[in-house]
């Protein structure tokens, strides 16, 4: 089954202590990115790649990493979490367009649940 | 700037009523595309539409329909005869097309759905 995953779904933590949010899709995707979802705000992209060793700044990086070693998997890195990093986490993968600069749909994970005390 | 614009936070209606979700955008490109996501209170987004700013055609899709236009920066979801299955959040995304396929979020409308 095609599809993004992402671990953990859930996961509390406290200021300070390193984390990392795995995804992984299997649909030869090049294109992956993070988003975070916030109440009000809709969702927001932290990182995104467009293939192995590309990594871009979104909208919102501050305080996290990402890497992209393998096409499948680009895990996000929080170095030190703060609380304003409390959020709903989206992973996301899309294939490149065939022709020009044709935007795909991006196919999400379930979504990992954040909370940083 | 870029940005998208969904004004309604919540919208309720009773079963078998239809209801349009809008969607108001801004870019200067010329050449961007248009997305509807659907989040189900599972938590998942589910795609359900792309359009890109060349072909302003509305859609039909069973009972989902968008309108498309681009004179007035809008790209409007209209769903007929709800139902309680259609209860979730809907966001509508641009993605501007030079900008390595980022997809730029409304803050989504909350639709319930009362049997």
């Amino acid at each position: 089954e095609a599809q993004v995953t992402q671990n953990p779904r859930y996961l509390i933590t406290v200021t300070g202590k390193k984390l990392t949010v795995t995804c992984s899709q299997n649909m030869n995707h090049e294109y992956m990115s993070w988003y975070r979802q916030d109440p009000g705000l809709g969702l927001r992209q932290i990182y995104y790649s467009m293939n192995v060793e590309v990594t871009d700044k979104g909208d919102v990086p501050e305080g996290y990493k990402v890497s992209r070693k393998e096409k499948r998997n680009f895990p996000l890195i929080l170095e030190s979490p703060s609380p304003n990093q409390t959020s709903l986490y989206f992973c996301a993968s899309s294939k490149h367009g065939t022709s020009g600069p044709t935007v795909n749909e991006q196919f999400f994970g379930p979504g990992t649940r954040l909370t940083v005390l | 700037a870029q940005k998208v614009t969904q004004a309604q936070t919540e919208i309720s209606v009773v079963e078998k009523e239809d209801v349009t979700l809008d969607c108001v955008y801004e870019t200067r490109d010329t050449t961007y595309y248009l997305f509807w996501y659907k989040q189900p209170p599972s938590g998942e987004l589910v795609f359900l539409i792309r359009r890109n700013s060349f072909d302003e055609q509305n859609e039909i899709s069973g009972r989902y329909s968008w309108n498309f236009q681009k004179s007035t920066s809008s790209f409007n979801f209209t769903i007929t005869a709800s139902q309680v299955v259609d209860s979730a959040v809907y966001f509508c995304a641009l993605a501007p097309s030079n900008q390595g396929g980022k997809l730029i979020f409304g803050q989504g409308t909350e639709l319930s759905v009362k049997p």
